[in-house]
């Protein structure tokens, strides 16, 4: 079975800052990954995906994640932190490594941003 | 296009009563699922439906839980009865094909008291 932790339940950093949201996979296949945002009573929203192809990909809203297989990491980055950032991002993992079934998710980390 | 349409948005029931939730997914997405997010973690699949078939039901409590999509368009998912620990969002996805990405609604969010 295919899990993804994500690393740290809150981070906080300063508007404009780095900001940097861990992931590490579990997989016995090579794995679909996801990475989703959530802002208060919506839905998730895909930030971007990772689908064998080029490792370091890039998302909506300036964000990007690189596939590292040797840390099994997919790691979330942007450079600038904006206030519109803060929410709850979610790591995904496709349990079958196809990406054609329902996602199992890491269990989230709440972005703050300090003006 | 217009996104997956959730309803109700919030509903407080006592425990051992039953509940709804329906969704509407978006036009031509044959796949639809169903997730269960408790308060502080990542939603859990419940259920996967291809067109009105069954996908995965393996983590759907089938003693209270059961959901159906008999036309192959919307879907409910019943709590019958209802738990304490029930209370949760419940999102509803749909997706077009295996390749393109998941459309999450709004969810419904269930308070068992």
């Amino acid at each position: 079975a295919q899990s993804v932790t994500q690393l740290g339940s809150h981070v906080s950093v300063s508007e404009g800052a780095l900001v940097l949201l861990r992931c590490n996979y579990s997989s016995s296949v090579p794995p679909y990954l996801f990475w989703y945002v959530q802002y208060p009573n919506q839905g998730l929203q895909l930030l971007l995906k990772y689908t064998s192809a080029a490792t370091l990909v890039k998302g909506i809203n300036g964000f990007e994640a690189e596939f590292k297989k040797s840390e099994t990491s997919f790691h979330l980055t942007k450079p600038s932190a904006h206030m519109s950032d803060a929410a709850e991002y979610f790591c995904a993992v496709s349990p079958s490594g196809g990406g054609a079934d329902g996602l199992t998710f890491g269990k989230g980390t709440h972005l703050i941003i300090q003006p | 296009e217009a996104g997956v349409a959730q309803s109700p948005r919030y509903k407080i029931i006592e425990k051992r009563q039953s509940v709804a939730f329906w969704c509407n997914p978006i036009s031509g997405h044959a796949t639809l699922y169903w997730y269960q997010q408790i308060l502080g973690q990542g939603p859990k699949l419940l259920i996967q439906f291809q067109n009105n078939g069954v996908v995965d039901d393996s983590q759907l409590p089938k003693d209270r839980f059961s959901a159906e999509r008999l036309k192959g368009v919307d879907s409910t998912l019943k709590i019958q009865p209802a738990k304490l620990e029930d209370s949760a969002v419940y999102l509803c996805a749909s997706r077009l094909d295996w390749v393109s990405p998941l459309h999450f609604g709004n969810g419904t969010r269930l308070t068992v008291t």
